[in-house]
């Protein structure tokens, strides 16, 4: 069974980095798979932030793109979000997902599905 | 960006009761739609996948539909447990938008 768990510091200063890193068992961050940051801000709704494939590469939301990075380590079967120049817009639980796959016949790819989450983690921007 | 966009925002319903949401794309994501029910404090967890078909586990009283822009929900015999927030989210193209989601709460 996979499990994702999100770790990383409850609490960042205005102006400051938030660094969250998701650990991966029951799955290996080699295979042919996306793996997702999801944010909600309190009282809020899902936000994509973005995702990273095994070789590397990424997709932002346009919205965060100038602040995120995603990178992954699958040495240690773990992926991690940084988000520069935090404010207190950027408070909300962060999740990680797993983006699985599935082929849908009626157009012949393949699609995406987050299937297994992170139980989230809730990062504050404060003084 | 496609742009999702949930109705109703907000759903008062009783156990036994029918319930559909809808949700519509921007522009067309073929069928690459997915639901996903959130309760307060939790994860959201997969309920449909591919507009139309059930993740294991989940009752059969969920089903998924539309294809291209118009997508729907329904929950047939609403039951205690299904009072919860629930969200569409287009995987067709990066970034894999959200709709504003819909809860559903007791009447």
């Amino acid at each position: 069974q996979v499990h994702l768990r999100e770790s990383g510091p409850g609490l960042v200063k205005p102006s400051g980095t938030l660094s969250l890193t998701c650990v991966v068992s029951g799955a290996s961050l080699t295979t042919s798979t996306w793996w997702s940051w999801v944010r909600q801000s309190p009282g809020k709704g899902l936000e994509w932030i973005g995702e990273i494939y095994h070789s590397g590469t990424t997709h932002y939301s346009p919205s965060l793109r100038s602040r995120v990075a995603i990178s992954i380590d699958t040495s240690n079967n773990q992926f991690s979000l940084i988000l520069n120049s935090v404010t207190a817009a950027d408070t909300a639980m962060y999740y990680c997902a797993r983006g699985g796959h599935y082929f849908d016949s009626s157009s012949g790819s393949e699609g995406s599905v987050f299937d297994t989450w992170g139980q989230g983690t809730k990062v504050s921007v404060s003084a | 960006d496609i742009q999702m966009t949930q109705s109703p925002s907000y759903l008062s319903a009783s156990v036994g009761d029918r319930i559909t949401i809808t949700c519509r794309a921007s522009q067309t994501v073929n069928r690459f739609l997915n639901w996903y029910q959130q309760t307060p404090g939790k994860a959201p967890k997969l309920l449909v996948y591919g507009a139309s078909t059930l993740q294991s586990g989940v009752p059969s009283r969920f089903s998924g539909s539309g294809s291209g822009t118009d997508f729907t929900l329904t929950i047939t015999s609403l039951q205690v447990e299904d009072f919860a927030t629930y969200y569409c989210q287009q995987t067709h193209i990066a970034p894999k938008t959200f709709g504003q989601g819909t809860k559903v709460d007791v009447k």
